[in-house]
């Protein structure tokens, strides 16, 4: 079975602190995607990829970095954790062809900065 | 950006109804997709509307898509108890997809 692995379900950080949030998937897809999920306000695109070391930022990168040195893995760092980054973070990958694929989710990672 | 918007934002109905939820949107489009979400997990892809295509089924889905009115509706056929969730419509293609609010389906035993 396919999958996109979220590497935490729930994970407390302090303010402050350096966050390293990891997403794997399993299907060999070129991309990739970074959504953090709110009450009220929906999904939200953080960052994505299309390749291997190449990023984009989405509608709400500040305050948040990726990197995508493998083609199966990218991670998204807190550089400096706030309390207004508590969030639901969801990982996404699709294949090349963008225009015939859904995405393929994580399960999502449910952060709370203290 | 938020692109899709579902109406309504919460539905509640009886077992063995058919449940109907709408989406519209304001720029043209390659596709429309719909995903379903369960509490507190990851989005699952339900099913994806080509702007060429008017009509598509799956199981016990049926989408429509009206490409001069902005806007597609999700019916799910003799809804069961597992049906409920969250249902969003994301319209896409070349760009990132982008997702409206949702709707809260509430299927009652």
């Amino acid at each position: 079975d396919v999958k996109v692995t979220q590497s935490s379900r729930y994970l407390v950080k302090r303010t402050g602190e350096k966050v390293f949030l990891e997403c794997v998937q399993d299907m060999d897809h070129e991309n990739m995607f970074w959504y953090r999920q709110d009450p009220g306000l929906g999904l939200r695109l953080i960052y994505f990829s299309y390749d291997v070391k190449m990023k984009e930022k989405g509608d709400i990168p500040e305050g948040y970095s990726v990197s995508r040195e493998k083609k199966e893995r990218f991670s998204l760092i807190l550089e400096s954790a706030s309390t207004n980054q508590t969030s639901m973070y969801l990982c996404a990958s699709s294949p090349t062809d963008r225009t015939s694929y859904g995405y393929t989710f994580g399960s999502g990672t449910r952060l709370t900065v203290v | 950006s938020q692109q899709g918007e579902e109406d309504p934002q919460a539905l509640s109905i009886q077992e063995g109804e058919n449940a109907t939820m709408n989406c519209s949107y304001k720029t043209s489009i390659n596709n429309l997709q719909w995903y379903r979400q369960n509490s507190g997990r990851g989005l699952v892809h339900l099913i994806l509307i080509r702007s060429n295509e008017r009509e598509k089924h799956s199981g016990r889905l049926r989408v429509t898509l009206d490409t001069s009115k902005k806007s597609s509706s999700l019916l799910i056929t003799a809804s069961r108890a597992a049906d409920t969730a969250s249902y969003f419509c994301a319209t896409g293609g070349n760009t990132p997809l982008v997702f409206g609010k949702g709707t809260r389906l509430s299927v009652i035993a």
